[in-house]
């Protein structure tokens, strides 16, 4: 089945830096993919998200980026605020018989201090 | 409009014992999820309806089972409740095939003593 990594587990920058978080997934089929964010105690909530035929999605300060060929996929967020910070999830979804469902990566803590 | 709903927030078994955590959602979607949340181990996958009146297994189904009631529920049941099934369960619903993205529930904090 998929398998999506999630690479840093946490990330700390300066108020106004950028902040980047990388994903791979293993199943080529994989045709959808994700970002959430969740603050303390709250639900997750989808911020962005991209599918296969696209490489590039951008929503103001957050954009996402997508290479099929090398399977990975990466968030982008420019000038970081303190509002920022909160747990960023990726997902990739693989459509198989039974429908699909998406497998997420181990979350990414990201610090915004001004 | 409520979204997606989730009942308890809050539940304190004792091993061995038996509970289902309820889970509506009022959008009209045909796909529902559980996930469980673990410290550093991000949402993992328990079952999934893809829609009314079929399940399928995800990542981690053992010792749970659910019941895709009717379009709007699913719920999810733990038999004999383990001290290793003590997390956060998050329900979520999608249009088919996950367009649009997951709208998740506000999540049953479970713990098993």
């Amino acid at each position: 089945g998929e398998n999506v990594e999630q690479h840093p587990s946490t990330l700390s920058v300066q108020e106004g830096d950028s902040a980047v978080i990388k994903c791979t997934y293993s199943d080529s089929a994989s045709n959808y993919f994700p970002w959430y964010k969740q603050e303390l105690g709250k639900r997750p909530q989808l911020i962005i998200d991209i599918r296969s035929n696209v490489g590039e999605k951008k929503d103001q300060r957050i954009a996402v980026t997508l290479n099929k060929t090398a399977k990975h996929f990466s968030l982008h967020i420019t000038e970081t605020q303190p509002e920022d910070s909160a747990v960023y999830f990726c997902a990739a979804s693989t459509p198989n018989q039974a429908g699909t469902a998406l497998i997420f990566g181990k979350g990414t803590t990201l610090s915004v201090s001004s | 409009n409520a979204g997606v709903t989730q009942t308890p927030k809050f539940q304190v078994l004792k091993t061995g014992q038996s509970m289902t955590l309820q889970c509506a959602q009022d959008m009209n979607h045909n796909s529902m999820y559980w996930y469980r949340q673990d410290p550093g181990m991000g949402l993992r996958l328990i079952y999934y309806s893809a829609s009314e009146g079929t399940t399928d297994k995800g990542e981690v189904p053992n010792g749970y089972n659910v019941s895709r009631l009717n379009k709007r529920e699913f719920s999810l049941r733990l038999e004999s409740a383990a001290p290793s099934q003590t997390s956060v369960y998050f329900c979520a619903s999608s249009e088919a095939n996950g367009r649009g993205g997951y709208t998740f529930g506000s999540g049953t904090r479970l713990t098993v003593v």
